[in-house]
């Protein structure tokens, strides 16, 4: 199946700083790419819709100036927490279609901690 | 109401049981479902995809579709330790998913050697 790497894998990070998460599409290329965050014990939560060559789609209640998504080439999208804060803590994770059939592949997921 | 409700265990079973795992959903126009593994801080893994109603099968995972009930099953066989993980049903009204993929909470499992 199609590959979608994600990286870092953890990080931990002071208040108040920026961190940056990438999703790649290693062996296919991807026009749209999403970014979900989930809470331990609990489901996965669409944030965004990224898009390739134009403004990512955010879901309702998701702020746009603190989850800046960029999508900057077919194979590359980057989700920047900006400002971050404890409660931007938790599991993120990107995903994009592929293969025939656009099943959708998801990356292996970012732990962020903000301390 | 959430859309998709699902049981989340923990479900522990002893090595060789046959598992079943279930999700029930409110929204008719859902036309295609999966199961997606998910391991401790990883990423979902695709295990089974399947359009309407009716069964899917590949190795010891068999997938069922009840759309008259609105109720999804995943069936694992001979389950291992190594199934061991968190398992969610996912379902969308369109082939491409668009980003409306719903998910259901996800049934943790755990299999004892």
């Amino acid at each position: 199946g199609a590959v979608v790497s994600q990286h870092p894998s953890w990080v931990i990070c002071k208040s108040g700083t920026s961190v940056k998460i990438e999703c790649r599409s290693l062996d296919f290329q991807a026009t749209t790419m999403f970014w979900y965050r989930q809470f331990p014990k609990q489901s996965l939560m669409l944030m965004a819709t990224s898009n390739e060559g134009s403004k990512a789609t955010y879901e309702q209640g998701v702020e746009k100036d603190k989850f800046l998504i960029n999508h900057a080439s077919l194979t590359l999208s980057t989700l920047t927490v900006t400002s971050a804060h404890p409660e931007d803590s938790s599991f993120y994770i990107c995903s994009a279609p592929g293969g025939r059939d656009e099943k959708l592949f998801f990356g292996s997921g970012t732990q962020l901690s903000v301390l | 109401q959430k859309e998709v409700e699902q049981d989340p265990g923990p479900l522990s079973v002893p090595e060789g049981a046959i598992v079943s795992l279930n999700c029930t959903y409110s929204n008719s126009a859902f036309q295609y479902f999966m199961w997606y593994r998910q391991y401790s801080r990883k990423g979902p893994e695709l295990l089974m995809y399947t359009y309407s109603s009716g069964n899917k099968e590949d190795g010891r995972f068999t997938a069922q579709v009840d759309k008259s009930s609105k109720y999804i099953s995943l069936f694992i066989r001979d389950s291992q330790p190594s199934d061991s993980a968190t398992y969610l049903c996912a379902m969308s009204e369109v082939r491409n998913q668009g980003g409306k993929l719903i998910f259901g909470q996800g049934t943790e499992l755990s299999v004892k050697p």
